[in-house]
């Protein structure tokens, strides 16, 4: 199984700021996805990442607020840009199975941000 | 209309004892996937079962099975001989095959949860 880590693990922010987290995947994969976890709730997608083109967005996700860079098959990051209290989350990098199932989707361990 | 559904916001068991936690589904497509997923106090996403909607054998990984009634869209977990280490949130989460409304193929929607509290 694909061995995901994500950096940092917390962080603690003031608004206005921004902050980028990375997760990097121990395997080469097509395809990496964000996901945001507000407090108390569930995932939700933010945005998929493929190497080599642009992100593609959910709907209420903008890039001027969560840019994402894809340099290569194994890396990721995500920005929270001008951040605000209800950026305040746990924001999941997953990918699809690297060896190319798809039966499997893994998550990183999350960032905790919270946002003051 | 929610495409996953889990009704029960909190369920208890007794360790050792078996306890099922309910998924049920809404989609057009034939082709999908349903994925269980065990987020500890810790905050991780913990990968436990999939179960591919042509797969025609329920799904098993251990002490996890799924309870795949097509039919009904309904897909839950059923978690035998309950451990202390169980206790956490539960989600369920199914991946379709289309890619309507320009969302991405590969995409996991999530139920709201399920938090299970296993009892000495």
């Amino acid at each position: 199984s694909a061995v995901i880590s994500q950096k940092p693990s917390r962080d603690i922010c003031q608004r206005g700021t921004s902050l980028t987290i990375q997760c990097q995947v121990d395997s080469q994969v097509t395809m990496m996805f964000w996901y945001r976890q507000q407090p108390g709730q569930s995932l939700t997608l933010i945005a998929t990442a493929n190497q080599g083109s642009e992100a593609t967005y959910e709907s209420g996700f903008v890039i001027d607020k969560f840019p994402i860079s894809r340099p290569n098959l194994t890396f990721s990051t995500l920005t929270v840009s001008n951040m605000s209290p209800e950026d305040s989350s746990i924001y999941l990098c997953s990918v699809e199975d690297g060896s190319g199932s798809r039966e499997t989707q893994y998550f990183g361990p999350g960032t905790r941000l919270l946002v003051l | 209309a929610q495409k996953i559904t889990q009704t029960q916001p909190g369920m208890f068991v007794q360790e050792k004892e078996a306890v099922t936690l309910d998924c049920t589904y809404d989609t057009s497509d034939q082709s999908y996937g349903l994925f269980w997923y065990k987020q500890p106090s810790s905050g991780e996403m913990i990968f436990l079962i999939y179960q591919g909607s042509y797969d025609e054998q329920n799904a098993t990984e251990g002490r996890y099975s799924l309870n795949f009634q097509k039919a009904r869209k309904s897909a839950n977990l059923v978690i035998s001989a309950s451990q202390l280490g169980d206790s956490a949130m539960y989600f369920c989460a199914m991946r379709e095959s289309s890619n309507a409304g320009g969302t991405s193929y590969g995409k996991l929607t999530f139920g709201q949860g399920t938090i299970l509290t296993v009892h000495p």
